[in-house]
Order: structure tokens, then C-alpha cells, then sequence
């Protein structure tokens, strides 16, 4: 029972490039949490999607930064025109519904670096 | 808004002795989840417990134990016989439990020393 994959595990990134990390959710998990950690600090949440739909972005970033979580296929958390700032671990999670009882599972995160 | 507080940056135990890792939060809801994270350095998110609020008697999962104190807004956790392998980054986490967003929100950490 594999569970919430990510990839890649690192990236780095030059500043201006763009970033592109891969949320595999567990096995009949439709949900779908991106959370960004920066270094010595706790996790933060970033958007939580349900298939074709976002929910609730208001943790993003306004500008440079995109979710989406389409039919098929893994959720992409998207970053355009990197900045040092964006440097940090993030983390996606899933969950089968959204109810009261269902808790996210986390991946292993993908730690991006920018030079 | 809510917010989870952890004063403890860091702290140290024995091992085989307890330790009690500090959390408070600030919310004006009345149902609601608690948690406590472990993150060790390989970074992967592990669930140590979890703690409804509508629930009085305090969650236990073998050598770890929370006081959850309701009215003082407080959700210590207690690690009983401490091992090398206890070593980590601590988060404690809050969710609502109403309906819309199910968010967590994660305070900044305490980071446990085991000391053989």
C-alpha cells in the first residue's frame, strides 16, 4: 500500500527558472494538501485541492505560484520565476474525503533550493 | 484566527527517562482536532497522536500520552521511557473540525535531544 509519493525528492533551481513539484496521492485519496516548510520553522499551508477543483488557496502566495489537481494524473504545485524566499521543503498530503475523521497523510517532501 | 504556539525550541532527556513537550493555541472554536508530529531528519511527517477536542479523556499510544487541558488551551505530550530513536522535530498541530477547509496549522516546533 504505497503512500503519498513525491518527486522529485530535490530540486534546485536557478533564480527566474521555474519550479514544478509532483503530488502522487495514496490510493483512493481525492484530496490533496500543499504545505511549505522554510528552514527552523513549522510546516504552512499553501492550497488544498480536490480533483479539477481548489477549495481553499488562501495560504498561496499571490503571485508566481499555481496549484492544480487535474482527473488524471498527479497534483502539481507550480512556482514561476523563482526567488531565493521560495527555498524550503514542501509538502503535500492527502486525505480520502473531507470529513471529520479523515486525516491528511504526508509525503516524504521535495526541498527545493534556489541559487 | 487560530494560532499554535510551542516555547520550547529545544529540549533534552535521558534515556529512559520522560519528557513533556509544551503546546498551547488560541481558538474560538469549540470542536476541533489536536495533533502531534514527529519529523526526524529524514523530514518524512510522522503522526505520534491525535486528540478531538469533544473527547475529555486524555489519547494515549503506548510511551506517548498528551494532557489536554480544554479550558487552559493547552495539548502537552508526554514521551515515557525515552529511546535514541524518540530524537526529532516535535510539531503540534490544530485542525477545525467544522465543515470547508480542514487545514492544519502547525506550530514552529521542538526539536528533542535523546541522550544515551
Amino acid at each position: 500500500n504505497a503512500g503519498v509519493m513525491q518527486n522529485p525528492r530535490h530540486l534546485v533551481r536557478r533564480r527566474g527558472q521555474e519550479a514544478r513539484l509532483r503530488c502522487s496521492p495514496m490510493k483512493g485519496h481525492s484530496h490533496v494538501y500543499w504545505y511549505r516548510q522554510l528552514p527552523e520553522e513549522g510546516l504552512k499551508f499553501m492550497v488544498y485541492l480536490q480533483k479539477e477543483n481548489i477549495i481553499d488557496e488562501s495560504g498561496m502566495p499571490k503571485e508566481r505560484f499555481s496549484a492544480e489537481f487535474p482527473k488524471e494524473g498527479p497534483s502539481i504545485l507550480r512556482i514561476q520565476q523563482v526567488v531565493r524566499g521560495d527555498s524550503a521543503a514542501y509538502f503535500c498530503a492527502s486525505s480520502p474525503r473531507a470529513g471529520l475523521d479523515y486525516e491528511q497523510y504526508f509525503g516524504p517532501g521535495t526541498r527545493l533550493t534556489v541559487t | 484566527a487560530q494560532t499554535v504556539t510551542q516555547s520550547q525550541p529545544e529540549m533534552s532527556v535521558q534515556e529512559a527517562e520522560t519528557v513533556t513537550l509544551s503546546c498551547t493555541y488560541d481558538t474560538s472554536e469549540s470542536d476541533y482536532y489536536l495533533f502531534w508530529y514527529k519529523q526526524p531528519p529524514s523530514r518524512q511527517m510522522i503522526l505520534v497522536i491525535r486528540q478531538e477536542a469533544y473527547k475529555q479523556q486524555n489519547a494515549t499510544e503506548n510511551r506517548f500520552s498528551v494532557n489536554f487541558q480544554k479550558a487552559a488551551k493547552s495539548f502537552s505530550l508526554k514521551i515515557s521511557d525515552s529511546q535514541l530513536g524518540d530524537a526529532a522535530m516535535y510539531f503540534c498541530a490544530y485542525r477545525r473540525a467544522t465543515s470547508g477547509t480542514y487545514k492544519y496549522i502547525f506550530g514552529t516546533g521542538t526539536r528533542l535531544k535523546v541522550l544515551a
